[in-house]
């Protein structure tokens, strides 16, 4: 099965820097990959994907690049705030199929004032 | 107007118990699953039904029976709980052909003592 890596566990940034989170995965049939926020105490939630047929995807501040061959792909957060703060967790999948969608271990993001 | 409700949010209680969480999803989905969420925030996959059919059942120990009456619906029942099971439990549904874009509810903190 798909085997997802997400690296580093804990990114301190300034704010207003940007941060980059990257992950790897396994399963060369996986095309479709999004990204989930988890706030303390919250549920996770979904903030962004890219499917395989795409290399990058931007949405305001956050944005997503796909690299096929090498299987990675990255989460860039620019200009973060303090609510950019949370866990974030990266996910692999086939497009279609038995919706097992593979978790990373997750990355938890300090933005310090 | 919740999209993914589950209940209760908070529960605690005594080892050697049986408890219930319940889910209920409006989104029209087709696909639910209860995912465990440990202290170290990892997402680990129970259990996934897909039309009130079991699709994807990890090792998870059988005092964990998930049972799913319609599919906008997936409880899961606990036996004879254990200290280890203290965790937080997301049910979650998702779409079949959709990138398996999962929602998830808010969370059930168990707590046992």
């Amino acid at each position: 099965g798909e085997n997802v890596e997400q690296h580093p566990s804990t990114l301190s940034v300034q704010e207003g820097d940007s941060a980059v989170i990257k992950c790897t995965y396994s399963d060369s049939a996986s095309n479709y990959f999004p990204w989930y926020k988890q706030e303390l105490g919250k549920r996770p939630q979904l903030i962004i994907d890219i499917r395989s047929n795409v290399g990058e995807k931007k949405d305001q501040r956050i944005a997503v690049t796909l690299n096929k061959t090498a299987k990675h792909f990255s989460l860039h957060i620019t200009e973060t705030q303090p609510e950019d703060s949370a866990v974030y967790f990266c996910a692999a999948s086939p497009f279609y199929g038995n919706n097992r969608l593979a978790f990373g271990k997750g990355n938890q993001v300090v933005v310090i004032p | 107007d919740t999209a993914v409700s589950q209940t209760p949010k908070y529960l605690v209680t005594q080892m050697g118990n049986d408890k219930s969480i319940k889910c209920e999803q409006n989104l029209g989905h087709d696909t639910m699953y209860w995912y465990k969420q440990d202290s170290k925030k990892f997402l680990k996959i129970m259990f996934s039904y897909n039309n009130k059919e079991l699709i994807i059942n990890e090792t998870v120990p059988n005092r964990f029976s998930p049972k799913s009456p319609d599919k906008a619906h997936l409880n899961l029942h606990i036996n004879s709980l254990e200290l280890g099971d203290s965790a937080v439990y997301f049910c979650a549904s998702s779409h079949t052909g959709t990138g398996n874009t999962i929602y998830f509810g808010e969370g059930s903190w168990l707590t046992v003592v």
